[in-house]
């Protein structure tokens, strides 16, 4: 079984800290991603990555930055966090770049920036 | 570029009652992936079914069953006899070359279904 973890199910920041988020999958997944999801939006991209070092821009990356330093692991970080940032954040890894790929997800981090 | 709709937010059944959902899309491609997703309270998206844009049969697995029609470029899903488990938000999703091979998810279906 595909197994996405991320590092909290629940996270509460304050406005202008630096947060991260982690993820990591179990699958060696050449591809990760994540999504932020607000009701009524669905899933909408943020960043992505097709490789270890290797970062692409999703359709609302503004305000977020990421980073895959070993192939399992793909880091959100919110570099100054603001109140429009709380969202519920899922990661997903599949294995590869295809228009087969199914994406697996993790099991989100509700963040709340007060 | 590549969009999909799902037109009902919320829908409410009773135990046993059927329930389908609609899913309509647009894209350029003439290769492309669909996906359906459920979402449970517990938040983990959980993937379903994928289907190619070549393959029009219709898809039965268990009490789930699927109806893709190109001509009116929709992916529809039915849940039969429908069970107090079946109640999450379920996302149809497209996945093409014109959008750089990406997810493009619709805004989901929160199902409610009562006991």
């Amino acid at each position: 079984d595909v197994k996405v973890t991320q590092s909290s199910r629940y996270l509460v920041k304050r406005t202008g800290e630096k947060v991260f988020l982690e993820c990591v999958q179990d699958m060696d997944h050449e591809n990760m991603f994540w999504y932020r999801q607000d009701p009524g939006l669905g899933l909408r991209l943020i960043y992505f990555s097709y490789d270890v070092k290797m970062k692409e821009k999703g359709d609302i990356p503004e305000g977020y930055s990421v980073s895959r330093e070993k192939k399992e692991r793909f880091s959100l970080i919110l570099e100054s966090a603001s109140t429009n940032q709380t969202s519920m954040y899922l990661c997903a890894s599949s294995a590869d770049r295809g228009l087969t790929d199914t994406q697996y997800f993790g099991p989100g981090t509700r963040l709340t920036v007060l | 570029a590549q969009k999909v709709t799902q037109a009902q937010t919320e829908i409410s059944v009773v135990e046993k009652e059927d329930v389908t959902l609609d899913c309509v899309y647009e894209t350029r491609d003439t290769t492309y992936y669909l996906f359906w997703y459920k979402q449970p309270p517990s938040g983990e998206l959980v993937f379903l079914i994928r289907r190619n844009s070549f393959d029009e049969q219709n898809e039965i697995s268990g009490r789930y069953s699927w109806n893709f029609q190109k001509s009116t470029s929709s992916f529809n899903f039915t849940i039969t006899a429908s069970q107090v488990v079946d109640s999450a938000v379920y996302f149809c999703a497209l996945s093409g070359r014109a959008a750089g091979n990406k997810l493009t998810f619709g805004g989901g279906t929160r199902v409610l279904v009562k006991p």
